[in-house]
């Protein structure tokens, strides 16, 4: 099993939709939990991260973290063509070990 | 712009010419990754230096060695190119463990002919 899985796509959703991306971990103790948008040809970029169960919203971005399913998901709303990319779930395990990072997901937004 | 810096961005080398990869932050974050990306193989973790004087191996260190040079900087060296080292290589760093995530550097992609 790896520790960090994500469907790895494509997910093509419709200008104005809502796109849900998911993410499970194997490591309980598992401390912070990060998404990163990367765009073709681009380095990753840290658009979210959460530390505690609940869900963290910043603009069109949500992310939902439930420790005790073990999973991370994120949600964008009103999902716009620019949102086009890949979208990495990362997980720090805790115990001064790296992060962990899930295989990515390919979001298509379709005008 | 703050950040992590990378040099060269691209990169053509015939098998077993050597080079360096370098990358510099100044976020006076304390550790520092080397990661290779390959399509369908996501980001692989070749080495890391976790404070300034320590590296450790990744997951995929073979045919590859680093020097963290001072806290600021963390060099990526091939010593002889194969055609199998192909691929995009991101420096990263974090402070606190990575408790709060990484930063990228741009990249850098290397073709090995």
């Amino acid at each position: 099993q790896k520790e960090v899985e994500q469907n790895s796509g494509p997910l093509s959703v419709p200008e104005g939709a809502i796109a849900s991306l998911n993410c499970t971990y194997s490591d309980r103790g598992s401390q912070s939990f990060f998404w990163y948008r990367q765009y073709s040809g681009k380095s990753p970029e840290l658009i979210m991260s959460i530390y505690s169960n609940g869900d963290k919203e910043d603009g069109r971005f949500t992310a939902q973290l439930n420790k005790a399913s073990q999973y991370v998901s994120l949600l964008i709303r009103d999902s716009q063509p620019s949102d086009s990319a890949t979208y990495l779930c990362a997980v720090n395990p805790g115990s001064a070990r790296q992060l962990t990072f899930g295989s990515g997901t390919q979001l298509t937004v379709l005008p | 712009n703050a950040g992590v810096t990378q040099t060269p961005k691209f990169q053509v080398l015939k098998t077993g010419q050597s080079m360096t990869l370098q990358c510099a932050q100044d976020m006076n974050h304390n550790s520092m990754y080397w990661y290779r990306q390959d399509p369908g193989m996501g980001l692989r973790l070749i080495y890391y230096s976790a404070s300034e004087g320590t590296t450790d191996k990744g997951e995929v260190p073979n045919g590859y060695n680093v020097s963290r040079l001072n806290k600021r900087e963390f060099s990526l060296r091939l010593e002889s190119a194969a055609p199998s080292q192909t691929s995009v290589y991101f420096c990263a760093s974090s402070g606190n463990t990575g408790f709060y995530g990484y930063t990228f550097g741009s990249g850098t992609r290397l073709t090995v002919v």
